[in-house]
């Protein structure tokens, strides 16, 4: 089983509609977790920590449930520039040093 | 402040030869990490550090070799380059938080 698990998609979605991603991992130990967002050819960019309580940061909200071992991100009004693929990423115990990132999730925004 | 940078940014490589790729921070983190991204595969870690003078092997770290001399540096080194080698290859470093990656360096061996 790999550490963190995406649904690659594609999500395609008409603009101003809300999306969510969920992604697992199977360490439950882990400690810090992170929403990156990668354009084509570019390299991935933090997007927002993910912390217990969940936070929000305008139109995106980030959750993360401990029980069942998983972080999702809430994306409300779609933005055609929200168009990018979305990485989910985990610091496992005892390795707190390293970052383990999903496969990501392709999001694209259409008009 | 730079952030992170990568050089060099594109290169091509022919079956045996070495080449080192750089990457320099300039926020004073501790941790540097160099990943390496293939088509479906996502980010995979090569090697990394946790500190000057340290280094650790990651998930794909054969072929590969790596050193901090500086904290603000962080080389990878590949010996005799293979195809299986062709790759975008991403720098990150972090702090206590998430991580900032470097603009990447697009490698293609022949």
């Amino acid at each position: 089983r790999k550490e963190v698990e995406q649904d690659p998609g594609p999500f395609n979605v008409p603009e101003g509609a809300t999306v969510a991603f969920n992604c697992t991992y199977s360490n439950s130990a882990s400690q810090s977790f992170f929403w990156y967002r990668q354009d084509c050819r570019k390299e991935p960019k933090l997007l927002m920590s993910v912390y217990s309580s969940g936070n929000e940061d305008g139109r995106f909200t980030a959750q993360l449930n401990r029980a069942s071992q998983y972080i999702s991100l809430l994306i409300r009004d779609s933005k055609l520039s929200d168009s990018a693929t979305y990485l989910c990423v985990v610091t496992p115990t005892g390795t707190a040093s390293k970052l383990t990132f999903g496969t990501g999730t392709r999001l694209q925004v259409t008009l | 402040n730079a952030g992170v940078t990568q050089t060099p940014k594109f290169r091509v490589l022919k079956t045996g030869q070495s080449m080192t790729l750089l990457c320099a921070q300039d926020m004073n983190h501790e941790y540097m990490y160099w990943y390496r991204q293939d088509p479906g595969m996502g980010l995979r870690l090569i090697h990394y550090s946790v500190g000057e003078g340290t280094t650790a092997k990651g998930e794909v770290p054969d072929g590969y070799n790596v050193s901090r001399l500086k904290k603000q540096n962080f080389l990878l080194g590949l010996e005799s380059a293979a195809p299986s080698q062709t790759s975008v290859y991403f720098c990150a470093s972090r702090d206590g938080q998430g991580g900032y990656f470097g603009p990447g360096t697009r490698l293609t061996v022949t």
